[in-house]
């Protein structure tokens, strides 16, 4: 069954120090993974995703096959990273997105 | 282009009463698709259009619900007889065709309250 995991629902971390949200998932195929952002008051959009390989807001993700893994990372978070972040695929054959529950990033001052 | 717009952003009825929903997405995009999303949940796939038709249906959406895109453009999703677990946002997203290659737009959503 495809499934995405996110284990935290919240995770609090201090202005300057690194921050890491955990994304397992389940797919037998060749998922594309993603990660969404939802800033207070905003809608969802799309952060990063894995194919692009690219650096968004200075947050990183990279695909462990082996461990089923997409976590996100920033070396040094900052105040206006403090959002719902969620994790999410889609299979080789599908349109659609399979979300994760979101894990609440609240940066400490 | 002002995005994906929904409309309304909020609906409170009665249960059993019938609502209906409405996604206008950005212009150029080909493919339309409905989430739900509980409380402490992440959105759940409902359904998705490309232009008018209908190619995908999530076994989340009863028969009670329906969506139409008539003209491959605009989107309705109709809940019929609605019930307390119909309470939910309902996200609109659009895309343009070529699979994930191309994101996802998200509406602001509309929040469903059934009282």
């Amino acid at each position: 069954a495809q499934r995405v995991t996110q284990p935290e629902k919240l995770l609090s971390v201090f202005k300057g120090a690194p921050v890491e949200l955990k994304c397992n998932y389940s797919y037998s195929g060749s998922p594309e993974l993603f990660w969404y952002v939802q800033y207070s008051r905003q809608r969802l959009q799309l952060l990063l995703r894995h194919i692009s390989r690219e650096s968004i807001k200075g947050f990183t993700a990279d695909l462990n096959k082996g461990e089923t893994s997409f976590h996100l990372k920033k070396p040094f978070a900052q105040e206006e990273d403090s959002a719902m972040y969620y994790c999410a695929l889609s299979g080789d054959r599908d349109d659609k997105i399979i979300f994760g529950k979101g894990t609440r990033l609240h940066i400490l001052p | 282009d002002t995005g994906v717009s929904q409309d309304p952003r909020h609906k409170i009825t009665k249960r059993g009463q019938n609502v209906t929903f409405r996604c206008d997405p950005i212009s150029e995009h080909n493919r339309l698709y409905w989430y739900r999303q509980t409380l402490g949940q992440g959105p759940e796939f409902l359904t998705y259009f490309q232009n008018e038709a209908q190619l995908e249906k999530s076994r989340l959406l009863s028969d009670r619900f329906s969506a139409e895109r008539p003209k491959g453009s605009f989107s309705t999703l109709e809940i019929q007889r609605t019930e307390q677990g119909d309470s939910a946002m309902y996200l609109c997203a659009s895309s343009r065709a070529g699979g994930l290659t191309q994101p996802q737009h998200f509406g602001d959503g509309t929040r469903l309250s059934i009282l």
